[in-house]
């Protein structure tokens, strides 16, 4: 079990750029999700997956994110023309179905300049 | 609406002293669940304990306890002993049953001096 894993681990941009984050879940784990946390927050949810299905996202996935789970195991994360205020970390973490336990990943941290 | 709190935002202790982190939340669910997560400087959250509404039990692994009591709503946790390795900020998450997303506490940073 080598645990949910992300990458890059840390992303520098321009405003305006695209930037896309990886997030590989817990092998057997169907269930994917995505959070955002900001400097001195909890995490805030984003989106959730089952499988490749996207079951569910937050008022706070504006148009300028898209997120994909093409065959139903890893998943991207992408921010087109990014703003100063998307700069936080980005956090991936996965369940088994039927299970609420969510197992996180180490986190890409995005600072947009 | 679903709403945790946790009122501690820092918290140090000397090595050794016990401590007491507090978490109270709000949601109009009858069945939810309520969990504990810490964050070292590494930034990876680690999954310490999930309680369901139904348990009201106090569960206690190794030096850490955790205290769930719906009359209040609150479900504190302590560390006995405190180590320096116990330094990190700490997260009370909330979820409806059915739901799949965990709401968070804003934290509560813990600073074990040696």
């Amino acid at each position: 079990d080598t645990g949910v894993s992300q990458d890059p681990r840390h992303k520098i941009t321009k405003r305006g750029q695209n930037v896309t984050f990886r997030c590989d879940p817990i092998s057997e784990h169907n269930r994917l999700y995505w959070y955002r946390q900001t400097l001195g927050q909890g995490p805030e949810f984003l989106t959730y997956f089952q499988n490749e299905a996207q079951l569910e996202k937050s008022r706070l996935l504006s148009d300028r994110f898209s997120a994909e789970r093409p065959k139903g195991s890893f998943s991207t994360l992408e921010i087109q023309r990014t703003e100063q205020g998307d700069s936080a970390m980005y956090l991936c973490a996965s369940s088994k179905t039927g299970d609420n336990e969510q197992f996180f990943g180490p986190g890409t941290r995005l600072t947009v300049l | 609406a679903q709403k945790v709190t946790q009122a501690q935002t820092e918290i140090s202790v000397v090595e050794k002293e016990d401590v007491t982190l507090d978490c109270v939340y709000e949601t109009r669910d009858t069945t939810y669940y309520l969990f504990w997560y810490k964050q070292p400087p590494s930034g990876e959250l680690v999954f310490l304990i999930r309680r369901n509404s139904f348990d009201e039990q106090n569960e206690i692994s190794g030096r850490y306890s955790w205290n769930f009591q719906k009359s209040t709503s609150s479900f504190n946790f302590t560390i006995t002993a405190s180590q320096v390795v116990d330094s990190a900020v700490y997260f009370c998450a909330l979820s409806q049953t059915g739901a799949n997303n965990l709401f968070f506490g804003t934290g509560t940073r813990l600073t074990v001096i040696p």
